[in-house]
């Protein structure tokens, strides 16, 4: 099947915002989510958007949703160094219990 | 948060045996698991979706005799991998679904075949 593409990396200084993009494939997927990744860590849920919004706010993360290009940004804001990590993006297909499918990650680099 | 436990986290088994990976939830049942494969700069694959009491169901491409996976009960799968061989080295990770959203990953497993 087609791929959820994500940039590889991103590099940023602490305190800028960080933007990870990421295009997914069905446009008839109806939740979109984005994980992260810690070294050694299981994935944790950040946020999640359903397919019918444009934009999601949850204090220092921004969700934009652009359905006609199948695009999903996730903007961090303020960027600490503890946010250093794999960002996943993933799109639910279909009914409620398909299972997610996957982007291969941005990993995400904050300087001090 | 609900936390999903894998064990081991990482083995090392000589090719040809035959590896088994648990995934528990701990604190929660969970109908639904699922197995995903992760390479190296590679995102999650998924290999499986196994709901508890019922055999799983496989993704295309996935061997279903080589990748056993059991559920037997609402907060344990297994996932063996039978006759393993190098290129089956590999990090893989399990999740439990309790709802819509709320899908909950373990740490992974790292295999690594000689």
């Amino acid at each position: 099947g087609e791929d959820v593409e994500q940039s590889l990396f991103l590099s940023v200084r602490e305190g800028d915002s960080s933007v990870i993009n990421c295009t997914y494939t069905d446009s008839s997927s109806t939740y979109l989510y984005w994980y992260k990744q810690e070294p050694g860590a299981g994935l944790q849920l950040l946020t999640y958007i359903f397919s019918n919004m444009d934009m999601k706010q949850d204090q220092r993360l921004t969700v934009l949703l652009n359905k006609k290009d199948k695009h999903l940004s996730l903007r961090i804001a303020d960027t600490q160094t503890g946010d250093s990590a794999i960002y996943f993006c993933a799109e639910r297909r279909g009914q409620a219990g398909t299972a997610l499918i996957f982007g291969k990650g941005t990993t995400l680099s904050v300087s001090s | 948060g609900a936390v999903v436990s894998q064990h081991p986290s990482r083995v090392i088994c000589k090719s040809g045996t035959s590896v088994k990976i648990e995934c528990r939830s701990l604190d929660f049942q969970a109908t639904t698991m699922f197995w995903y494969r992760q390479f190296p700069k590679k995102s999650l694959m998924l290999m499986a979706t196994s709901n508890e009491g019922s055999k799983a169901t496989y993704e295309q491409g996935v061997e279903k005799d080589k990748f056993l996976i059991n559920h037997a009960s609402l907060t344990l799968s297994t996932l063996t991998v039978t006759s393993a061989h190098p290129e089956d080295s590999s990090f893989y990770i399990c999740s439990a679904r309790t709802g819509l959203h709320e899908q909950y990953f373990g740490p992974g497993t790292r295999l690594t075949v000689t």
